[in-house]
């Protein structure tokens, strides 16, 4: 699978836009982009994922580069719910495909 | 997405000692993954739960160490055995779900004395 780069932290304030950018110059025709995110002292949670298209669901949008070298994750209002370790997962697809997570980056929403 | 339930949530134990770890689904699911996630490091698959057959290792894990069981469809265990201090982390269960996802479970913290 192809290696993710993420910044370490960010800062939002509440209320405003969280664009989280992931760069995957190595990515393959055949692996998909996948977000998840952790808040403290739980399970990862699923966010989005897409191959080539953009994508959003009720929780977030996900913008792929034309060249998809590059993605970011958008949470259109932050709240400090949304207080996290988010991550940027390229995988193949198939289920039997692993996820291999990197460090993330670390969002911290403000008032 | 599929509900995924652990048990125990949290456990302090002497090293030495094994523990054993239960994840149960609500539905049933093909795959089931066993992750790790040391303090303050990001999750690490250990290996893939296969019904009816031996799970699959990561490298670095071993069955010696991790054994794992799947006897079903919606049941797996994860056993850490004799344990050391090393071992202190949260244990992950995870699931395929539709669209190609995965869906964890809350987790089990283990602390080793």
């Amino acid at each position: 699978d192809a290696k993710t780069t993420q910044p370490t932290s960010m800062d939002c304030a509440e209320g405003r836009a969280a664009n989280l950018p992931c760069n995957h110059s190595t990515i393959s025709g055949n692996e998909y982009v996948y977000w998840y995110r952790q808040i403290h002292s739980q399970g990862p949670q699923y966010i989005i994922h897409g191959l080539k298209n953009n994508e959003t669901n009720e929780m977030a949008s996900l913008i792929i580069t034309e060249d998809r070298k590059s993605s970011t994750l958008i949470l259109p209002h932050a709240t400090l719910r949304d207080t996290a370790v988010y991550y940027c997962i390229v995988r193949a697809t198939g289920t039997a495909s692993k996820l291999t997570f990197g460090t993330g980056t670390r969002l911290q929403v403000t008032l | 997405s599929a509900v995924i339930s652990q048990k125990p949530s949290r456990d302090i134990c002497q090293r030495g000692t094994s523990l054993t770890i239960q994840c149960q689904v609500d539905s049933q699911v093909t795959m089931m993954f066993w992750y790790r996630q040391q303090p303050g490091q990001s999750l690490t698959l250990i290996a893939t739960a296969n019904q009816g057959s031996e799970a699959t290792y990561e490298s670095g894990f071993v069955i010696d160490k991790f054994p794992i069981s799947r006897p079903n469809l919606t049941f797996s265990t994860l056993t850490v055995s004799n344990m050391s201090p090393e071992d202190s982390s949260i244990y992950l269960c995870s699931v395929s779900g539709g669209q190609e996802t995965q869906y964890f479970g809350p987790g089990t913290r283990l602390l080793v004395l």
